[in-house]
């Protein structure tokens, strides 16, 4: 997707094990956002940013952890990771907090095992 | 808690017909409504964008409404083509939520035969 990569695409580790998820972007956009999409749950917020070094939880947090610390970089990282954190991770990026130009990336596809 | 709802989750279409996809939300309290489209292992394209003072939106073939006291949206495509085959979502930002977070549906996979 135009402006917005995330690293990997896939991968699978092992449970118990520390794994940091990437999501960068070209846009030079304020606020970006993790989500984690699941069978019968829709997309669920788990952190968001609102600027470099300020971050907030979303409604699925536990077990996950952000760092922004330049604008155009967005990590997300699985303190432990657990079979109930296989999902498929999406970035997203907007130009403000109201929506308006609310784009993803292409997703990175997590299995832990 | 806001919760956010669209059936059918699947449906298929002979081309050209013109259909409805429904949302329906829990609480009318909204600072706007967006539908997603997302195509199998990619992520999700914007397609509109209501704010809660606006009662429809329009892009191309695409007409999204909102009727916020009865918590309801649709988006209707017009004459429909295999190319818009796909999982449609639509997403709420509540009001009250204090974060920039959208609350999604669990969307609706539409099939549209040649």
């Amino acid at each position: 997707d135009a402006g917005i990569t995330q690293s990997p695409r896939h991968k699978v580790t092992e449970t118990g094990t520390p794994v940091t998820l990437r999501c960068h972007q070209t846009e030079n956009h304020r606020y970006m956002y993790w989500y984690r999409q699941d069978p019968g749950h829709g997309l669920r917020l788990i952190h968001y940013s609102y600027g470099v070094k300020d971050t907030d939880k979303g409604e699925v947090s536990d077990g996950y952890s952000v760092s922004r610390s330049k604008t155009e970089d967005f990590l997300l990282t699985l303190e432990s990771a657990t079979s109930s954190q296989t999902s498929v991770y999406f970035c997203a990026i907007s130009e403000d907090g109201t929506g308006a130009g609310y784009t993803f990336g292409s997703g990175t596809r997590l299995t832990v095992v | 808690k806001q919760e956010v709802t669209q059936i059918p989750a699947a449906l298929s279409v002979p081309e050209g017909e013109n259909l409805v996809l429904n949302c329906s939300f829990t609480d009318s309290a909204i600072y706007n409504l967006q539908w997603f489209r997302q195509d199998p292992g990619k992520g999700l394209t914007s397609l509109l964008l209501i704010q809660s003072s606006q009662r429809e939106q329009t892009s191309g073939r695409l007409n999204a409404s909102l009727d916020k006291s009865s918590g309801r949206s649709t988006l209707y495509i017009a004459a429909s083509q295999p190319g818009d085959s796909a999982t449609y979502l639509c997403a709420v930002r509540p009001l009250t939520s204090g974060t920039y977070k959208y609350i999604f549906g669990t969307g609706t996979r539409l099939k549209v035969l040649a």
